[in-house]
């Protein structure tokens, strides 16, 4: 079945670092995949999305890279801030197109130390 | 704009208690979505509504019932519930279910259920 699962729970990086959060997903037919950042008691927010006919998007700060040869994501941050710090769901629209659904990966707790 | 509120931010009931949380944007979203969360787990979707008809109902129990009255407003109404449906309630919306749908989510409501 569809699942979409994150390497590691959790993620500790030095501020000014650079952060990867990896993503593996399992449906070599999904054709779209989201980046959310979770902070807490907030609802996810959108930070970047990108398509499975592209490998590469960027955005500020963020880069999202997609290897379908092996169904693998990743979200690179740079220079991460103390505000980064989070949890980062991967998502994956999975089954028909015209649902909607998506699933959510387990996601990785993202901390920044000073 | 890319904001959808939801009230109350926090609710707490009894079980014999019936109460409803809001939801609504106005990005001219024709898709809107209720997800649950458990702390530490990801959103696990509920119901899809698509141009204002329930199109999704991901074998919900029936002591949730979603309703739609309008294109920017959606509701979920509570009756009966149980301790284990304590969890964060989010909204969510999008342009109806077709090429890529990126999903914008509310803050959502902590429900406490006693």
């Amino acid at each position: 079945g569809e699942s979409v699962g994150l390497h590691l729970p959790t993620l500790s990086v030095q501020e000014g670092d650079n952060s990867i959060i990896n993503c593996a997903y399992s449906n070599s037919a999904s054709d779209y995949f989201i980046w959310y950042k979770q902070e807490s008691g907030k609802g996810p927010q959108f930070i970047i999305d990108i398509r499975s006919n592209m490998d590469k998007r960027q955005g500020q700060r963020v880069t999202v890279l997609l290897n379908k040869t092996v169904k693998h994501l990743s979200l690179q941050i740079a220079a991460t801030q103390p505000g980064d710090s989070a949890v980062y769901f991967c998502a994956e629209r999975g089954g028909s197109s015209n649902t909607g659904k998506l699933i959510f990966g387990q996601g990785t707790t993202l901390q920044v130390k000073p | 704009d890319t904001e959808v509120t939801q009230t109350p931010k926090h609710l707490v009931m009894g079980m014999t208690n019936k109460k409803s949380l809001k939801c609504e944007q106005h990005m001219g979203h024709r898709a809107m979505y209720w997800y649950k969360q458990k702390a530490k787990k990801p959103p696990e979707l509920m119901f899809v509504y698509s141009y204002e008809k329930l199109s999704i109902n991901e074998s919900v129990p029936s002591r949730f019932s979603p309703e739609c009255p309008n294109s920017s407003l959606l509701n979920l109404h509570l009756h009966a519930l149980q301790p284990e449906d304590s969890a964060l309630y989010l909204c969510a919306s999008s342009h109806p279910p077709r090429g890529t749908d990126t999903q914008y989510f509310g803050p959502g409501t902590r429900l406490t259920v006693l």
